[in-house]
């Protein structure tokens, strides 16, 4: 009964490559977001949706696209993979927006080669 | 710009108790100060959350000053459970989220 799950938990591809990632929650909250942690472990947002909308969207190339088909999930779709798209994903829920407490899930290892 | 500084790195031993400071300057004024700890493969865990003054939990505590330019995380009694690198996250003016860099915490029997 995990709370946030992501699929795959590790990727694998060549640049040039179109990649999904999968995020999906159980707690019911409204808001979800996306992150990316580099190799020196600093995390940044990129996404944040509430209630299906997004709501925060931060300097990412426009080759990262986000899409929230219900409350319950948030993908992350990139085109044309580059490598410093290389880095941890890492996908979280929250009751409310902003800096409501966040349920993180397990991550995503990207790895472009 | 907004900023969020802490510590790179700190050393601890078993029993002590360990503050970690975040410096968040250009915080939003109605938004919480956020503690979360992270180990090696996994995503960030939620540690304590607090506004103002001072607020405890059974893991930890939190003291913000009046003009919530920073916060300090305090553990009483690390143990090696605890080495892991701590994150405070801020909303800044606009509305945006910020991490701060994170703090390798390394307790050492």
């Amino acid at each position: 009964d995990t709370a946030v799950s992501q699929t795959p938990k590790y990727l694998v591809t060549q640049m040039g490559n179109d990649k999904s990632i999968k995020c999906e929650q159980n707690l019911g909250h409204d808001t979800m977001y996306w992150y990316k942690q580099d190799s020196k472990k600093f995390l940044k947002i990129m996404f944040s949706y509430n209630n299906k909308e997004l709501i925060i969207n931060e300097t990412v190339p426009n080759r990262f696209s986000p899409k929230s088909p219900d409350k319950a999930h948030l993908n992350l779709h990139i085109n044309s993979l580059e490598l410093g798209d290389s880095a941890v994903y890492f996908c979280a829920s929250s009751p409310l927006a902003r800096g409501n407490e966040q349920f993180f899930g397990p991550g995503t290892r990207l790895t472009v080669l | 710009l907004a900023k969020t500084t802490q510590p790179i790195s700190m050393d601890s031993y078993e029993g002590q108790e360990v503050n970690i400071t975040c410096s968040h300057n250009n915080i939003a004024t109605n938004d919480y100060i956020t503690w979360y700890q992270q180990f090696p493969s996994q995503g960030p865990r939620f540690i304590i959350q607090g506004y103002k003054t001072k607020v405890t939990n059974e893991v930890a505590s939190l003291f913000i000053p009046a003009d919530r330019k920073s916060s300090t995380l305090s553990l009483p009694r690390v143990s090696l459970s605890d080495t892991a690198v701590y994150y405070c996250l801020v909303v800044v003016e606009g509305g945006k989220l910020i991490f701060g860099q994170g703090t390798e915490l390394s307790v050492k029997p």
